[in-house]
């Protein structure tokens, strides 16, 4: 099955610091990524859709200006959170699609970064 | 919007017993749904799929059904041990992925 791996898996900032983390999609190309967001004991809950040569659509709530997405090619995408403050500290996710969107396909998912904003 | 909540929260079960764990949905308009598993501060790993158009899904001590008409999910665990505790997720694909609240869950030796 497809592999998707995120760096780093964790990073400790102070606050005001940007921080970027990498997905990649190492068996396949992948037009569309999603980053999810998990705060301590709570469900994943889905940032935004990245989409190559695009703009990322992001979900309600999300800012898009602190969470920069760049979907730069077919095996990687980006989340820079900018400016990080404490609050932002959580668990990203990503995952790839592993078929043609909407068509019943599964999902794989990265290993996760814990992100700690001090 | 799609709502996905799981029932109970937690659960805590002594070695060897059978347990249900439960997903509902709020709308039935699905391509499939998920169910994963996720240790202590670490990523997801794929249990289950099943697809919309199929009824369940066996792999090992797991089996999973879908009720698509009804928005309802179970995951049965056979003969729990240890090694299960952790946190199960199920989540639907409608056609973004929305995951449920979760169940934390205890097999205590």
């Amino acid at each position: 099955g497809a592999v998707v791996s995120q760096h780093p898996s964790r990073v400790i900032c102070k606050s005001g610091t940007s921080v970027k983390i990498e997905c990649r999609s190492l068996d396949f190309q992948a037009t569309t990524m999603f980053w999810y967001r998990q705060f301590p004991k709570q469900s994943l809950m889905l940032m935004a859709t990245s989409n190559e040569g695009s703009k990322a659509t992001y979900e309600q709530g999300v800012e898009k200006d602190k969470f920069l997405i760049n979907h730069a090619s077919l095996t990687l995408s980006t989340l820079t959170v900018t400016s990080a403050h404490p609050e932002d500290s959580s668990f990203y996710i990503c995952s790839v699609p592993g078929g043609l969107a909407g068509g019943g396909d599964t999902q794989y998912f990265g290993p996760g970064t814990r992100l700690t904003v001090l | 919007k799609q709502e996905v909540t799981q029932i109970p929260a937690a659960l805590s079960v002594p070695e060897g017993e059978n347990l249900v764990l439960n997903c509902s949905f709020t709308d039935s308009a699905i391509y499939n749904l998920q169910w994963f598993r996720q240790d202590p501060g670490k990523g997801l790993t794929s249990l289950l799929l099943i697809q919309s158009s199929q009824r369940e899904q066996t792999s090992g001590r797991l089996n999973a059904s879908l009720d698509k008409s009804s928005g309802r999910s179970t995951l049965y665990i056979a003969a729990s041990q240890p090694g299960d505790s952790a946190t199960y997720l199920c989540a639907v694909y409608s056609p973004l992925l929305y995951f449920g609240t979760g169940t934390s869950l205890t097999v205590i030796p």
